[in-house]
């Protein structure tokens, strides 16, 4: 059964550095997703993204955000530089969207960001 | 931004009984709505959905029912199994289709 992958699994990064995430969707997918879970919180919706470009973004996701599609398998996430409050668990999903319907959104197993 | 709710944190049931976990939203706008089950460390596992346009959907052991004038749905797991043993989160599709999500309800099942 087709299923999102992300890598790293963990991830130990300093306050400052830049960390990218990655996730590949499944293949026939057309709409992707970062959603990100702080210990103890909610799941929260960050960015989604379609043919390319952004389609939604949260007040979470801001200047320090990016997203990319740098080919035709992969996903990322790119936070410029980290502060302590950016730890949590980051999944990415991934849904084949149909004109005019909702589509369930599929998610990988999380990459968990530790900053320190 | 408490949208989505699920107001019990918590619920233990013996296996084979029903399990009824609920879920309330705010957000008329939302039309369509989906559960997932997460267990620690991994990322949330899709289990069934249900359209604005329905009141119930039914998967195997599970059963989602929609009240949209109540802005209320529930899942039903029956027969409980120990296995279903997991915090299950209730969402909706709000705007460009993202998924805004309740707080979850960690669901014991005991043998």
């Amino acid at each position: 059964e087709p299923e999102v992958t992300q890598t790293p699994s963990h991830q130990v990064t300093q306050m400052g550095q830049e960390v990218i995430l990655r996730c590949v969707p499944i293949s026939n997918h057309l709409y992707f997703y970062w959603y990100r879970q702080i210990l103890g919180q909610k799941v929260e919706f960050l960015v989604s993204f379609y043919n390319n470009e952004i389609s939604e973004k949260s007040e979470i996701f801001d200047d320090q955000f990016s997203v990319e599609r740098p080919d035709g398998s992969n996903f990322t996430l790119k936070i410029r530089s980290t502060k302590l409050e950016d730890s949590a668990m980051y999944f990415c999903a991934s849904s084949a969207r149909t004109s005019g319907s909702s589509e369930t959104q599929y998610f990988g197993p999380g990459t968990r960001l530790l900053v320190l | 931004d408490q949208q989505v709710k699920q107001n019990s944190p918590s619920l233990s049931v013996q296996e084979g009984r029903i399990s009824i976990l609920n879920c309330d939203y705010t957000n008329s706008m939302f039309d369509y709505f989906l559960w997932y089950k997460k267990y620690p460390a991994e990322g949330p596992t899709f289990l069934i959905s249900i359209s604005s346009i329905k009141d119930k959907n039914e998967d195997g052991r599970f059963t989602v029912f929609l009240n949209k004038s109540a802005k209320h749905l529930s899942l039903h797991i029956v027969p409980s199994q120990p296995g279903d043993s997991a915090v299950y989160f209730c969402a909706a599709v709000g705007g460009f289709q993202k998924l805004v999500f309740g707080t979850g309800t960690r669901l014991l099942v005991s043998p």
